[in-house]
């Protein structure tokens, strides 16, 4: 079975402060690993994806994350925030052995001060 | 440029009445997704549809049942609502890979009284 711990409920930051979500996950087999970002009163969007290749994946908006096999985890950061990247974050895990279930996290809470 | 539309937007209900949410995605997906959304929960997934023709449970289907009607739309049904299926839910849907995203759409907003 595979699980995915957020540690982090609510993280509120500085406007253009880093910021650093954390996910760990649990998994007996390879995994495909994802961020989603969700706005108030919409769905979610995918915001990157760890496939295979390089560890470090980046969005277009400036978030990167680094799958670290040894610690399985898939750490979110971005260097500097702004007002718009206040939304809802989730960590989500799907395993490599034909799953088509896809196990979310239960999400972090970021908040940009202005 | 649709994507996963999802109706209705909203829905109040009255406890043991019934219900049916659809659900249409418009990018010749394979797999077909129902979760819900709770406060600190995350999401959870109710059923879900590997290709048309099957379906799933997935971790909290008690309660509900689904329909794939075709390659497009996959339907969920409350028979019997309860104040606990108060929830957000959302339809999604993906290629069929092992690494193909999920596409969402805006969910629907149910409320049991």
């Amino acid at each position: 079975a595979q699980s995915v711990t957020q540690l982090d409920s609510q993280v509120p930051v500085f406007e253009e402060a880093p910021v650093e979500l954390r996910c760990n996950y649990s998994s007996s087999v390879s995994v495909y690993l994802f961020w989603y970002v969700q706005y108030p009163n919409q769905g979610l969007q995918l915001l990157l994806k760890y496939l295979s290749g390089s560890t470090l994946v980046e969005s277009i908006n400036g978030f990167e994350a680094e799958f670290n096999k040894s610690q399985t985890s898939f750490h979110l950061r971005k260097p500097s925030v702004h007002i718009s990247d206040t939304a809802e974050y989730f960590c989500a895990v799907r395993s490599g052995a034909g799953s088509y279930q896809l196990t979310f996290g239960k999400g972090t809470k970021l908040s940009v001060i202005p | 440029n649709a994507g996963v539309t999802q109706t209705p937007k909203f829905q109040v209900l009255k406890t043991g009445q019934s219900m049916t949410l659809q659900c249409a995605q418009d990018m010749n997906h394979n797999s077909m997704y129902w979760y819900r959304q709770d406060p600190g929960m995350g999401l959870r997934l109710i059923y879900y549809s590997a290709s048309e023709g099957t379906t799933d449970k997935g971790e909290v289907p008690n309660g509900y049942n689904v329909s794939r009607l075709n390659k497009r739309e996959f339907s969920l049904r409350l028979e019997s609502a309860a104040p606990s299926q108060t929830s957000v839910y959302f339809c999604a849907s993906s290629g069929g890979l092992e690494n193909s995203p999920l596409h969402f759409g805006n969910g629907t907003r149910l409320t049991v009284t």
